[in-house]
């Protein structure tokens, strides 16, 4: 147990939804990175905050936003779903040099 | 910008054989290296990491790496298999900012399916 938490662990919607993916972070991290797996695209990197603050954007779609509240957990926020959307989605959180990942979201779109 | 490259999208071995999963790696600054491992429906684990202390790193589960910055490779090893092993592996590369209160995003290599022979 990596001590990150997600939720929900499965979510299957239909294209066009809007849905919203949850993560706690390690107690005390205060870096909360997201990452999308897929079978053609591998893992990558979305989007990255700390503290609150955006720090860094990575291969994220204008579709998706993320935000990191006040007590650090974090949601990423995916719209207009398209089929090409279902993938894992990873959120991982770290103190210093360490990344330490959640079981994950595995995201399906009819 | 980063990138990395895991040779052999899938390695069988037999139990007991010695397990060599490679990994090369291109990075402009001197980088933070990682191997995880993800199990079947599981999250990704942290197997070990080199952040430019020792060269030869051990890691969990009686796995090791070496950082060779002449090669630009970071290969997985372990000296005999288990069965326990087969599981998919990353290789990847931190743009850590060395010093600084945040740590950079990761760039995975394409990952290597380790399966176990009996």
């Amino acid at each position: 147990d990596s001590g990150v938490t997600q939720t929900p662990k499965h979510l299957i919607t239909a294209t066009g939804q809007r849905v919203t993916l949850r993560c706690s972070p390690r107690s005390g991290d205060l870096s909360v990175y997201w990452y999308q797996q897929s079978l053609d695209q591998g893992l990558q990197f979305l989007i990255q905050y700390y503290n609150g603050e955006e720090r860094a954007k990575g291969n994220i779609l204008e579709r998706f936003s993320a935000q990191q509240f006040p007590d650090l957990h974090s949601e990423l926020n995916l719209s207009s779903l398209e089929l090409g959307d279902s993938a894992l989605y990873f959120c991982a959180s770290s103190a210093l040099d360490t990344q330490y990942f959640g079981p994950g979201t595995r995201l399906t779109v009819l | 910008a980063q990138s990395v490259t895991q040779l052999g999208s899938h390695v069988s071995v037999s139990e007991g054989a010695l397990v060599l999963l490679r990994c090369n790696y291109s990075s402009s600054v001197p980088p933070y290296l990682f191997w995880y491992v993800q199990y079947p429906n599981q999250g990704l684990q942290l197997l070990l990491k080199y952040t430019s202390a020792a060269t030869l790193v051990k890691g969990i589960n009686g796995f090791e790496a070496e950082f060779k910055k002449s090669e630009t490779s970071f290969h997985l090893t372990k000296p005999s298999a288990h069965m326990s092993d087969a599981a998919e592996y990353f290789c990847a590369v931190s743009d850590a900012r060395a010093g600084g209160t945040s740590y950079g995003k990761l760039t995975f290599g394409q990952g290597t399916i380790l399966t176990v022979h009996p």
